[in-house]
């Protein structure tokens, strides 16, 4: 049973724009959301999170937003560079120590 | 500070043998989890250990098992393997393992034929 899911499994964007990548969730009881970046050959890096008190959390050019009432999280990268082009993860959890994952976005970004 | 360390980096096996996967992690990090990704499945939950103790247990058959040593490094085992084992394992490490981002590793990836 997939309680986190991203259902855009690609998305391609010009480098400048704007690109925005979705996540939604099923488990009520989340409550602590992370973002990963993940490259060919190497382990997920982390990037972002937000705790379910908040509803937007900043980090330089990556905003996460957190809508609890939907069910749904999202992250937006302002603006796309190249070196953005990775898969996405997004994943979520209520234990603390156990993260459920979402199957990725890879994002692509044209020069 | 050295990251999370994963050995092997790679493995080839066959169907009905038995595999130690490693994970030395961030020194000072006490809490590690293991993760199995395979394509259009993403990162499934195996375990996590904290001070020696298994605190937490993905949905996997119990032919997958772990153990983590007072140093913190750990180790995955799974025994007779599966053709559907065939995946990439990745270890990550935390301080606390409580609602903080993990570091991962490189991964294993486990090929059985």
């Amino acid at each position: 049973d997939q309680q986190v899911k991203q259902n855009s499994p690609s998305l391609s964007v010009q480098e400048g724009r704007i690109s925005i990548l979705n996540c939604d969730y099923t488990n009520s009881m989340f409550d602590y959301f992370l973002w990963y970046k993940k490259y060919p050959a190497e382990g997920p890096t982390f990037l972002i999170s937000i705790s379910s008190i908040k509803d937007k959390n900043e980090d330089g050019r990556f905003t996460v937003f957190l809508n609890k009432s939907a069910k749904h999280l999202s992250l937006h990268i302002v603006p796309s560079q190249p070196g953005d082009s990775a898969v996405y993860f997004c994943a979520a959890t209520n234990t603390g120590n156990q993260f459920y994952f979402g199957t990725g976005t890879s994002l692509t970004v044209i020069p | 500070k050295a990251g999370v360390t994963q050995t092997p980096r790679y493995l080839i096996k066959t169907r009905g043998q038995q595999v130690t996967l490693s994970c030395s992690p961030i020194s000072g990090h006490r809490s590690v989890s293991w993760y199995q990704q395979t394509p259009g499945q993403g990162l499934q939950f195996l375990f996590e250990y904290f001070s020696e103790t298994q605190r937490n247990k993905g949905n996997f058959p119990g032919r997958f098992s772990g153990r983590q040593f007072s140093n913190s490094r750990s180790e995955m085992n799974v025994s007779t393997l599966e053709l559907g084992d065939s995946a990439l394992y990745l270890c990550a490490s935390s301080t606390q393992g409580s609602r903080e981002k993990l570091f991962f590793g490189s991964g294993t990836q486990l090929s059985v034929l």
